[in-house]
């Protein structure tokens, strides 16, 4: 069956600018993960959402970063007047997680953000 | 706080050597899971193995195996007889029960030389 998607693959911005970067997860996942990946790093957590509320946006860095999944099925991150250090690549995950027992999450190819 | 440390930033060997990944990691909690992800150079992470922390049997899939030692708080990932498409960079990561975000460790590059 299709896995993750994330769209675009890549996406070069100037600093200042809008972006959003979607995702697709693999259906009939309640469970969605938002992570930023940075050069040589492991990736970070940024939110969770269990259906379409936002469980946990404990690692959303600053108010410009804010996320959505209004149908509990596509997710969409937002970032607003990017600077340089929001380059990075953005993750995507699911998973079938009930809400105590995190199972195996499922990554996307995720979105290389480049901001000049 | 929840961390996960991978001292190994580079290991380098040659085919059909084996191989040994450290993972040591840190939490308060008695209820948590670890996993290994492996990152391979087309970047999707692929999952490899999760443990609960209740359960310290080791596990061996294939060429792989695995050693959790609540003791000393590591989740060791050794490769078998390694194989040039074991190169990728390898993720130990814990995630708390009662948490739903998964903490990665920096990585391991590991590469396998022909």
């Amino acid at each position: 069956g299709a896995g993750v998607s994330q769209t675009p693959s890549n996406k070069v911005t100037e600093k200042g600018k809008y972006v959003e970067l979607r995702c697709d997860p693999i259906s009939g996942h309640t469970a969605l993960y938002w992570y930023r990946q940075s050069l040589g790093q492991g990736p970070e957590f940024l939110i969770y959402f269990q259906g379409t509320g936002a469980a946990d946006d404990s690692g959303l860095p600053n108010d410009r970063f804010f996320a959505v999944r209004p149908e509990g099925s596509v997710s969409t991150l937002k970032i607003q007047r990017t600077e340089r250090g929001d380059s990075a690549v953005y993750l995507c995950a699911s998973s079938s997680s009930p809400r105590t027992s995190p199972h195996e999450q499922f990554f996307g190819p995720g979105t290389r953000l480049t901001v000049l | 706080a929840q961390k996960v440390t991978q001292a190994q930033t580079e290991i380098s060997v040659v085919e059909k050597e084996d191989v040994t990944l450290d993972c040591v990691y840190e939490t308060r909690d008695t209820t948590y899971y670890l996993f290994w992800y492996k990152q391979p150079p087309s970047g999707e992470l692929v999952f490899l193995i999760r443990r609960n922390s209740f359960d310290e049997q080791n596990e061996i899939s294939g060429r792989y195996s695995w050693n959790f030692q609540k003791s000393t708080s590591s989740f060791n990932f050794t490769i078998t007889a390694s194989q040039v498409v074991d190169s990728a960079v390898y993720f130990c990561a814990l995630s708390e029960a009662r948490l739903n975000d998964m903490r990665f460790g920096a990585g391991t590059r590991l590469t396998v030389k022909p």
